[in-house]
């Protein structure tokens, strides 16, 4: 099956500063990437995803990258803000049964310091 | 439109008792799905059912663990009889065909 690797598994940023968390993921076949977002305490969110035929995506201050040769993939978070600390999560899936089933990565704990 | 909705948020069991997990996914999604995140195993997709019908069940961890969706509106996830290594945040998601999942608030599951 899929298995998605993720670094750091911690991170700490000074406000203003970017953050970049990478991915990796091992089934060629994978064709969709979505990253989540974890606050303490609260379900994951999606913040932003991208799909095998795309190799970047932005919205505002987040970006993502997608190198499918070397099977990776990124989150850009620029100009930090202390509300961007939390846990967040790459996920991997291929198409099955006309729904995404996802393998997530084990998290990344971002702080973002004032 | 409420999203995804779990009950109990809260469950405190002794071991060898029997749990059972409810989850209302957003009216109109076709999948659902059942993840369980620990510390040390992160979030993991335990099965998940498109149109009713289970489609993969293989990260069930063992026969302790039942999964149903006698209809589009309503699913359950029981753990019988519940051992203390169950323990975990129980997050039900659900989704229509092509667009990613959305995640309930999660039931924090402590067995004693």
């Amino acid at each position: 099956g899929e298995n998605v690797e993720q670094h750091p598994s911690t991170l700490s940023v000074q406000e203003g500063d970017s953050a970049v968390i990478k991915c990796t993921y091992s089934d060629s076949a994978s064709n969709y990437f979505p990253w989540y977002k974890q606050e303490l305490g609260k379900r994951p969110q999606l913040i932003i995803d991208i799909r095998s035929n795309v190799g970047e995506k932005k919205d505002q201050r987040i970006a993502v990258t997608l190198n499918k040769t070397a099977k990776h993939f990124s989150l850009h978070i620029t100009e930090t803000q202390p509300e961007d600390s939390a846990v967040y999560f790459c996920a991997a899936s291929k198409p099955g049964a006309g729904s995404y089933q996802l393998t997530f990565g084990k998290g990344t704990k971002l702080s973002v310091i004032p | 439109d409420a999203g995804v909705i779990q009950s109990p948020r809260h469950e405190v069991t002794e071991m060898g008792q029997e749990v059972t997990l409810r989850c209302k996914p957003i009216s109109g999604h076709n999948s659902l799905f059942w993840y369980r995140q620990t510390m040390m195993r992160g979030l993991e997709l335990l099965i998940y059912f498109n149109n009713n019908v289970p489609i993969d069940d293989s990260g069930m961890p063992e026969d302790r663990f039942s999964a149903k969706m006698p209809n589009a509106s309503f699913s359950t996830l029981k753990i019988q009889p519940s051992e203390p290594r169950d323990s975990a945040v129980y997050f039900c998601a659900s989704s229509l065909s092509g667009l990613p999942p959305y995640f309930g608030p999660g039931t924090r599951l402590t067995v004693l």
